[in-house]
């Protein structure tokens, strides 16, 4: 089955620890994205790469750092230079484009539930 | 700053009435509009785009309707039914087809 594939679900870690998730698609997309979504707040971009080698940083990238090697894949560090980084973490992918026949449809990721204790 | 308002965070509805959802967006001028379904510890699921020289899209029971000079777009749910039931999100794009910010969200509880 195509889909976007993200672990751990659930993480905790200690303050002042790097944390990686991780990131695959297997539905031969050119775009992927992390959204950190908190209590009460909608989606907010981190970062966002549209082909392989290359990404562009969203609202809230500081303390957040990405790698592009490979087209299916699209890890995210939360360093611990991120002061608040207790949250709910969603991977997407899209194929590129919004014209006639593309919705721009994002496909998400079952999420990753990361604690800071 | 980019700012989007979704009406309320929660709208409570019987079940076959229609339930209408807005999303008002200020400091921003989006191409595109997305709304998604979102159920509770999952990812969201896209429902429907439009587009900014669209006034109105339909699917099945979903309809929106996108007014660039009030910046709003309405999310309509006819029949409503408790498979409804979830916190729907809309998603202003940008000209390059990205979603920069998603709002809040509005939780919606159909109730037999």
């Amino acid at each position: 089955d195509g889909g976007i594939t993200q672990s751990p679900k659930y993480l905790f870690r200690k303050e002042g620890q790097n944390v990686t998730l991780s990131c695959e698609q297997n539905l031969n997309h050119d775009a992927m994205y992390w959204y950190r979504q908190d209590p009460g707040q909608g989606l907010r971009l981190i970062y966002y790469s549209q082909i392989v080698n290359d990404f562009q940083k969203g609202d809230i990238a500081e303390g957040y750092s990405v790698s592009r090697e490979k087209k299916e894949s699209f890890p995210l560090t939360v360093t611990s230079a991120q002061k608040n980084p207790t949250a709910f973490y969603l991977c997407a992918s899209s194929s590129s484009g919004t014209g006639d026949t593309n919705t721009g449809e994002l496909f998400f990721g079952e999420g990753s539930r990361l604690t800071v204790l | 700053s980019q700012k989007i308002e979704q009406n309320s965070e929660a709208l409570n509805i019987q079940e076959g009435k229609t339930a209408t959802l807005t999303c008002n967006y200020t400091n921003y001028s989006p191409a595109y509009l997305q709304w998604y379904r979102q159920d509770p510890g999952r990812g969201p699921v896209f429902l429907l785009l439009i587009r900014e020289n669209e006034k109105e899209k339909r699917k099945e029971r979903l309809k929106v309707t996108f007014d660039t000079t009030l910046k709003q777009s309405l999310f309509h749910i006819t029949a409503s039914q408790p498979a409804d039931s979830a916190t729907y999100l809309c998603a202003p794009l940008n000209q390059a087809g990205t979603a920069l910010i998603f709002g809040k969200g509005t939780t919606l509880s159909v109730s037999s």
